[in-house]
């Protein structure tokens, strides 16, 4: 079975600076890729995905991700976080084709400071 | 346009208490997910339908069953509640499994 691991657990930024959040897994067979978002209060959002093609994925409010298969990796990214960003974030991959179910990594915290 | 709507949004059990979380969306999927998510642990799948008429275990399912009543609904039902239930869940849905989910708002559950 897959596993997803997200690295950084709470993240603390003030306005401005870059975020990058890393997110690995260990299946080693072709994926399919989301990062997801939940502002607090709120259900998760899909922010952006990958099927295939460019490895390099935008999504929506500016974040983008790219994936490295040789690393296993999908790590987003944003070059300038603002207070509105502040939220969970989640990783989630699944096994290409078939009936596979999405496995999610255990979230990121993200605080960014005014 | 709706989307996938959980009610209730909170409960308060006791322990020993059953209930039933419902689940509604109308977006014509055809695939739909019970998660519960805990701090630190991130959202686990409790139980899916892939289809109408069909539901699998996901990886906590003791403690729930689930019913995919048709296509719009699929609830979840706690039997006799434990404080270890006590969580957040999540209802989803996705036109077929290989595409991205939706979720609810969510219900706050916790059992005393």
């Amino acid at each position: 079975a897959q596993s997803v691991s997200q690295h950084n657990h709470h993240v603390i930024l003030s306005e401005a600076a870059s975020l990058e959040l890393g997110c690995n897994y260990s299946y080693g067979g072709t994926v399919n890729l989301f990062w997801y978002v939940q502002y607090p209060g709120q259900h998760l959002q899909l922010l952006l995905k990958y099927f295939s093609g460019d490895p390099l994925v935008k999504g929506i409010k500016g974040f983008e991700a790219e994936f490295i298969k040789s690393k296993f990796s999908f790590n987003l990214r944003k070059p300038s976080v603002q207070w509105s960003d502040t939220a969970e974030y989640f990783c989630a991959v699944r096994r290409s084709g078939g009936s596979y179910i999405p496995t999610f990594g255990r979230g990121t915290s993200l605080i960014v400071h005014p | 346009n709706a989307g996938v709507t959980q009610t209730p949004k909170f409960q308060v059990l006791k322990t020993g208490q059953s209930m039933t979380l419902q689940c509604a969306q109308d977006m014509n999927h055809n695939s739909m997910y019970w998660y519960r998510q805990d701090p630190g642990m991130g959202l686990r799948l409790i139980y899916y339908s892939a289809s109408e008429g069909t539901t699998d275990k996901g990886e906590v399912p003791n403690g729930y069953n689930v019913s995919r009543l048709n296509k719009r609904e699929f609830s979840l039902r706690l039997e006799s509640a434990a404080p270890s239930q006590t969580s957040v869940y999540f209802c989803a849905s996705s036109p077929q499994q290989n595409t991205e989910a939706f979720f609810g708002q969510g219900t706050r559950l916790t059992v005393v």
